[in-house]
């Protein structure tokens, strides 16, 4: 089964900062990655998403994300963070079942992003 | 507005009472599914549902039931068998179109805590 993984628990940073969060995947055949922000206590909501094509992908909020196949990584930046941009952020791959066919979506850990004003 | 609406948003149990939690969404979604949120731990899925009438069993199911009655209905039924279910839950609802495979809508979340 694939695995996510991000080895950054919880990052700070001053605004204007440049960001980038870890995220490394198994591999598993098709890849299919994606990157959600939470916001406090709340829903996810989805950043953006690879499937195919151009490995590197633009999401909303001024995210960018780049998917590098031969070190399993796909990888958030972002070249100026704002204080706003203080979330949750999880990696996720998305597995299909040989039996059934069913897709589901597996996350790593989450990266914890603090900025300082 | 279209969108996930979990009830409760806070629930205390005490131990040894089952409880069930309410997922419903008006997007039309075929799929539905459950994630249990733990600090450190990201999201683990509990059950997920393809179709109505249909659902399987995630990666941490044991304590946990479901029904698919209805395509808009997921409830989620925390039984006095899970040994830990103090924790924040999380329903996710997404289409079935390949092209948007993996795009999840979630709901706000419910947590429950067990006394």
């Amino acid at each position: 089964a694939q695995s996510v993984s991000q080895h950054n628990h919880h990052v700070i940073l001053s605004e204007a900062a440049s960001l980038e969060l870890g995220c490394n995947y198994s591999y598993g055949g098709t890849v299919n990655l994606f990157w959600y922000v939470q916001y406090p206590g709340q829903h996810l909501q989805l950043l953006l998403k690879y499937f195919s094509g151009d490995p590197l992908v633009k999401g909303i909020k001024g995210f960018e994300a780049e998917f590098i196949k031969s070190k399993f990584s796909f990888n958030l930046r972002k070249p100026s963070v704002q204080w706003s941009d203080t979330d949750e952020y999880f990696c996720a791959s998305l597995n299909t079942s040989r039996i059934q066919g069913a897709q589901k979506l597996v996350f790593g850990q989450g990266t914890r992003l603090t900025i300082n004003p | 507005d279209g969108g996930i609406t979990q009830s409760p948003k806070y629930l205390f149990r005490k131990e040894g009472q089952n409880v069930t939690l309410s997922c419903e969404q008006n997007l039309n979604h075929d799929a539905m599914y459950w994630y249990r949120q733990d600090p450190g731990q990201g999201l683990r899925l509990i059950y997920y549902s393809q179709i109505v009438n249909d659902f399987q069993k995630g990666d941490i199911a044991e304590g946990y039931s479901v029904s698919r009655e209805k395509k808009e209905s997921f409830p989620l039924t925390v039984t006095s068998a899970q040994k830990n279910p103090t924790a924040f839950y999380l329903c996710a609802s997404s289409t079935r179109d390949r092209g948007r495979s993996g795009e999840l809508f979630f709901g706000e979340g419910s947590r429950l805590t067990v006394l």
